[in-house]
């Protein structure tokens, strides 16, 4: 069981705009920034945001992220089939001398 | 270019050890804070460890500790993870990683750089 929380799975059709939730608590999200990371299949994952909203070089506009209290959020506007992918969430946690933790991944899909 | 490559992996028996070893190049690799992550067949990203660039100041996973130990070798441009009492929970692909930035807000955890991955399979 992930110490943040995420849907197992998500779903929009091209265009459409999505949210993927994760919820976390007051040792990780509250006091920390959160990263975002897509995962294609078969491939290494790749840093899609982090600082809770800024994006790396290279990663589309179409994607944002938000904090607030022990939630995030990364939306995807525009939807595209090359979206469809594993997300995880993922931000330091304090406790036990300080950890790493990720949410156990949403899969998206493109209808 | 910016690469990791990790290397090491294979099949161990329960119980048995396996050294990994990740080289880094294209980047200043003694600034920077370096992670391994993993992921067991069909599941999610696991952190593992990670250690500090000047200081070297470790952290683990609880389902690690004692039993894992990351190390680095600056003057080889190269990540370890010496990996003892090995258990099929293990099992694993195992990624190093680095991060975005040397200092400040995600210098631990924000891993703009990974690694192809090696196959740690734990079986008997």
């Amino acid at each position: 069981q992930s110490v943040l929380t995420q849907p197992p799975s998500a779903s929009g059709t091209p265009g459409q705009r999505v949210t993927i939730s994760c919820f976390g608590s007051s040792s990780n999200i509250a006091r920390n920034t959160v990263n975002w990371y897509q995962q294609l299949p078969g491939t290494a994952p790749k840093l899609l945001m982090y600082n809770n909203n800024q994006r790396p070089s290279g990663v589309p506009d179409r994607f944002s992220g938000s904090k607030s209290g022990t939630s995030a959020s990364l939306a995807i506007s525009g939807l595209q089939s090359e979206d469809e992918a594993d997300y995880y969430c993922a931000a330091w946690d304090d406790r036990l001398n300080g950890h790493v933790v990720f949410g156990g991944g949403t899969k998206l899909t493109v209808l | 270019e910016v690469q990791l490559l990790e290397s090491g992996g294979g099949l161990v028996q329960p119980g048995g050890s396996l050294r990994l070893s990740c080289a880094a190049s294209g980047f200043t690799f003694s600034s920077y804070a370096m992670s391994w992550v993993r992921q067991a067949p069909g599941k999610g990203l696991e952190w593992v460890s990670t250690i500090r660039s000047g200081s070297g100041r470790t952290y683990y996973a609880d389902s690690v500790k004692g039993r894992f130990t990351i190390s680095r070798d600056n003057s080889k441009n190269t990540l370890y993870v010496q990996m003892n009492s090995l258990r099929a929970e293990d099992t694993a692909v195992y990624y190093c990683a680095k991060p975005i930035t040397t200092s400040g807000v995600g210098d631990l955890d924000a891993y703009d750089i990974w690694g192809q991955g090696t196959m740690v399979t734990v079986s008997s």
